[in-house]
């Protein structure tokens, strides 16, 4: 079965990096784009990097996505972490059999 | 300005039926594929259904086939979310959310489901 696996939770101080993985069970996770939404508490999910790694209008860049074949993941990385980066994070792509799909979540917590 | 505003959601019987409905606005409707995502209380998302932007191909995740029915009226700008057989695993809340080229690029707030006796 297709699956996205996120850890839990991945914390970091303000000013530092943190980057938050998206493991692909089976398949190319090459085989389809990968995009990553931010929900804060009580909020809808808002895109912050889709086609593995571009940034809608109003995303800064210090939001940047990537992809690593031979782990067969995606990653999310945010530099110069600020306070208001802290919120739950989910990767999101699709499967011919199972359509979308997105992982688990992970919690980021700014230290 | 796009906008997706939900409704319909409430508290239900276990076995009991409702129909969640999504009003759009703000961009040509009848151009996209529509879907519904849902969030159990403090758990993660999950894909529910989708519909292509003429309503002629629809979407299930395995768990909701068969209990759930997607919909639309591109003439009104409405989704729908039919929901029968419900079970208390499907108290959640239920956003609508456009689908662009790849991304869930619009979301509405949300619509709270309550399945509880």
């Amino acid at each position: 079965n297709f699956m996205l696996t996120q850890p839990h939770s991945v914390s970091g101080s303000p000013g530092k990096t943190v980057t938050i993985s998206c493991t692909c069970s089976s398949g190319s996770i090459a085989s389809n784009y990968v995009q990553w939404y931010q929900q804060r508490p009580g909020s809808a999910p808002t895109t912050v990097i889709y086609e593995d790694n571009k940034r809608p209008s109003g995303v800064p860049d210090r939001f940047s996505g990537s992809i690593d074949s031979s782990s067969n993941s995606a990653s999310l990385t945010i530099s110069g972490l600020k306070t208001e980066d802290e919120a739950d994070y989910f990767c999101q792509s699709y499967d011919t059999n199972t359509y979308w799909l997105f992982g688990g979540g992970t919690k980021l917590t700014v230290l | 300005e796009v906008l997706l505003v939900e409704s319909g959601g409430g508290l239900v019987k276990p076995g009991g039926s409702l129909r969640l409905s999504c009003a759009a606005s703000g961009f040509t409707f009848s151009d996209y594929t529509m879907t519904w995502v849902r969030q159990a209380p403090g758990k993660g998302l999950e894909w529910v259904s989708s519909v292509s932007s003429g309503g002629g191909y629809t979407f299930y995740a395995e768990s909701m086939k068969g209990r759930f029915t997607i919909s639309r009226d591109n003439a009104k700008n409405s989704l729908f979310l039919q929901l029968h057989s419900l079970r208390a695993e499907d108290t959640a809340v239920y956003y609508c959310a456009r689908i662009g080229e790849v991304t869930f690029d619009y979301w509405g707030q949300g619509t709270l489901v309550t399945v509880s006796s």
